[in-house]
């Protein structure tokens, strides 16, 4: 089955510097979506990316989509401690119509003052 | 506000008993979700409901069964508690046909002694 893959698994940095995570997937993804969840609460949808080469942006934070569609990564420009957190993409798996996801397994950020 | 509610939020069992978690949402999603969460793994899918009378097994779901009489409840089912099934468990609903971005419960900590 898909695989999706993240790196780094874990990144401290401090205020100010920036972050970026990286997500590969074994296949072809139809969309990638990525999502955000602070300590101690549930994760959070941030974006979904559907087009090859995609790049969106949300203030601080960039998201591109892979021209190949097999790989996505989120950057975050001068990090705050609001920042903190998991960030997971997911890869959407399609059957007879409809949808799951897969996680990645997540990159964990951490930001100092 | 629409939400999605997860009960017990914390539970502590013994190896062997039955254990059900509930999951209710008011989005009116037709799709719901169950995940574990566990460290160095990420979110894994045990099993997911498309609509009433519609169930699927996820990536995990040996030792869990859901049922889905309602558009609003998903609950899960741990016919027989294992240790290796301690873990944090997260409720999803999503809308159309599950692509859309999923609506995270606040999770259930469930120990198993």
């Amino acid at each position: 089955g898909q695989q999706v893959m993240q790196i780094p698994q874990y990144q401290h940095v401090q205020e100010g510097e920036d972050f970026t995570t990286y997500c590969n997937s074994s296949t072809t993804l139809s969309n990638i979506q990525w999502y955000k969840q602070r300590p101690g609460g549930h994760p959070v949808f941030l974006i979904q990316l559907v087009k090859s080469g995609e790049v969106k942006k949300q203030k601080r934070l960039t998201f591109q989509f892979g021209e190949a569609k097999k790989n996505s990564s989120l950057h975050i420009t001068a990090t705050q401690t609001t920042d903190v957190g998991t960030y997971f993409c997911a890869g959407i798996n399609w059957n007879s119509g409809y949808s799951t996801l897969t996680f990645g397994k997540g990159t964990m950020l951490l930001v100092s003052p | 506000d629409a939400e999605i509610t997860q009960s017990p939020r914390h539970k502590i069992t013994e190896t062997g008993r039955q254990v059900t978690l509930a999951c209710h949402q008011t989005w009116n999603h037709n799709n719901m979700f169950w995940y574990r969460q566990d460290l160095g793994h990420g979110l894994r899918l045990i099993h997911y409901s498309y609509g009433v009378q519609d169930t699927n097994k996820g990536e995990v779901s040996d030792g869990y069964s859901v049922s889905r009489s309602n558009t609003e409840d998903l609950p899960l089912t741990l016919e027989s508690a294992a240790s290796s099934q301690t873990s944090v468990y997260f409720c999803a609903s999503s809308e159309g046909t599950g692509d859309q971005p999923q609506h995270f419960g606040d999770g259930t900590r469930l120990s198993i002694l």
